[in-house]
């Protein structure tokens, strides 16, 4: 799978706006971005995916670089429950290996 | 969403005893599992991959002789950790592949402590 570069930890205010940044520059035509979440004792939960136009759901909105290179997870109001560890992972659509490699991901925290 | 379970969600045994873990699709059929493992403060490290009927593949470095896979259903894989012994605890996490749309649930995971 293609590597992403995600910062370590973030911080946000309640109710507040967050971006969290992913870096995926050797990214292949047939590569989708998926984003998913784990909080603290649980399995990880999916967010989001897109492939090159921005996505948006219930839970955040994806936004896709041009050159596909970058992506950023948006929640729009930051609340104390979506404190989590948050990983941008790239699937291959092309082939059958489905498997989900993680990186180190992002640590959010909400500030009360 | 599609719903996946893992059983039990805690688990403390002994040095030595074998521990089985089980993961369920409860509302769907998936021909394909994966197992993670999460040491604390690390991130999730894929251990094998199950398919329904046949052998499972292990990543590099998993001893499949330790961590025996069974994906006997399309609804069911275990895992069994033999001769468990302190470094194997951890955060268990499976997965389970749908059919249709290829997309990926996960477990709530099984903290697995070895005394």
């Amino acid at each position: 799978d293609a590597k992403t570069t995600q910062p370590n930890s973030m911080e946000s205010n309640e109710e507040e706006p967050v971006h969290l940044p992913c870096n995926h520059s050797t990214i292949s035509g047939t590569d989708y971005i998926h984003w998913y979440r784990q909080l603290p004792s649980q399995g990880p939960e999916y967010v989001i995916h897109g492939l090159t136009s921005n996505v948006n759901n219930r839970m955040a909105s994806l936004a896709i670089a041009e050159d596909r290179k970058s992506s950023t997870l948006i929640l729009h109001r930051a609340t104390l429950r979506d404190a989590a560890v948050y990983y941008c992972i790239l699937r291959d659509s092309g082939g059958s290996n489905y498997k989900l490699t993680f990186g180190k991901g992002t640590l959010l925290t909400v500030n009360p | 969403g599609a719903v996946v379970s893992q059983h039990p969600s805690r688990v403390i045994c002994k040095s030595g005893t074998s521990v089985k873990i089980e993961c369920r699709s409860l509302d769907f059929q998936a021909t394909t599992m994966f197992w993670y493992r999460q040491f604390p403060k690390q991130s999730l490290m894929l251990m094998a991959t199950s398919n329904e009927g046949s052998k499972a593949t292990y990543e590099q470095g998993v001893e499949k002789d330790k961590f025996l896979i069974n994906h006997a259903s399309l609804t069911l894989s275990t895992l069994t950790v033999t001769s468990a012994h302190p470094e194997d605890s951890s955060f268990y996490i499976c997965s389970a592949l749908t059919g249709g749309s290829g997309e990926l649930f996960f477990g709530e995971g099984s903290r697995l402590t070895v005394l």
